[in-house]
């Protein structure tokens, strides 16, 4: 099973500035993923990093706010612009496996 | 949304009682997984289930999935203080790569 690093773990920022969270794999592969959780909610996808390409963005996300860098097949950011406090929330990466799905431990975030 | 919908949104049980939840989902799917997470923290995997298979244990837990209902449960028996969490169903459409999570359910286990 894929082992995912995440940092930071957590972090508080100022608003109107940019937080850069990394994710690193312990193995290659082709598409990784990164989530938001806000706070008491599920799992909303934000955008699905191919390497080599323009990440996909869900509805309701867009580049300017989360762009996001995939230089190899081992490694992701996700960058939160311009951040406001309704920014705050656990972002995490994942990848698939097979057809199971594989998470780092997050990175929490709070913007004050 | 990209959600599926889970019910009961929160469940407060005594220890030693079985617990349900109940996810439904909207596309077909290849297989479905649940996660556990507690308090915010990272989400655990608990189980999988293959499209093709109704019925799967591990341990505590049972996991069914009804496809043709688009729906699946979490059986937790005999349940523990420690069990207290947030449990999520994740399901994997078929044809794409993307794992969509339901809204979850918020275990808590009275001791």
């Amino acid at each position: 099973s894929a082992v995912i690093s995440q940092k930071p773990s957590r972090d508080i920022c100022q608003r109107g500035t940019s937080l850069t969270i990394q994710c690193q794999v312990d193995s290659q592969v082709t598409m990784m993923f990164w989530y938001r959780q806000q706070p008491g909610q599920s799992l909303t996808l934000i955008a699905t990093a191919n390497q080599g390409s323009e990440a996909t963005y869900e509805s309701g996300f867009v580049i300017d706010k989360f762009p996001i860098s995939r230089p190899n097949l081992t490694f992701s950011t996700l960058t939160v612009s311009n951040m406001s406090p309704e920014d705050s929330s656990i972002y995490l990466c994942s990848v698939r496996e097979n057809t199971e799905a594989f998470f780092g431990q997050g990175t929490r975030l709070t913007v004050v | 949304s990209q959600q599926g919908e889970e019910d009961p949104q929160a469940l407060s049980i005594q220890e030693g009682e079985n617990a349900t939840m109940n996810c439904s989902y909207k596309t077909s799917i290849n297989n479905l997984q649940w996660y556990r997470q507690n308090s915010g923290r990272g989400l655990v995997h608990l189980i999988l289930i293959r499209s093709n298979e109704r019925e799967k244990h591990s341990g505590r837990l049972r996991v069914t999935l009804d496809t043709s209902k688009k729906s699946s449960s979490l059986l937790i028996t005999a349940s523990r203080a420690a069990d207290t969490a947030s449990y999520f169903c994740a399901t994997a459409p078929t044809g794409g790569f993307k794992t969509i999570f339901g809204a979850g359910t918020r275990l808590f286990v009275k001791a």
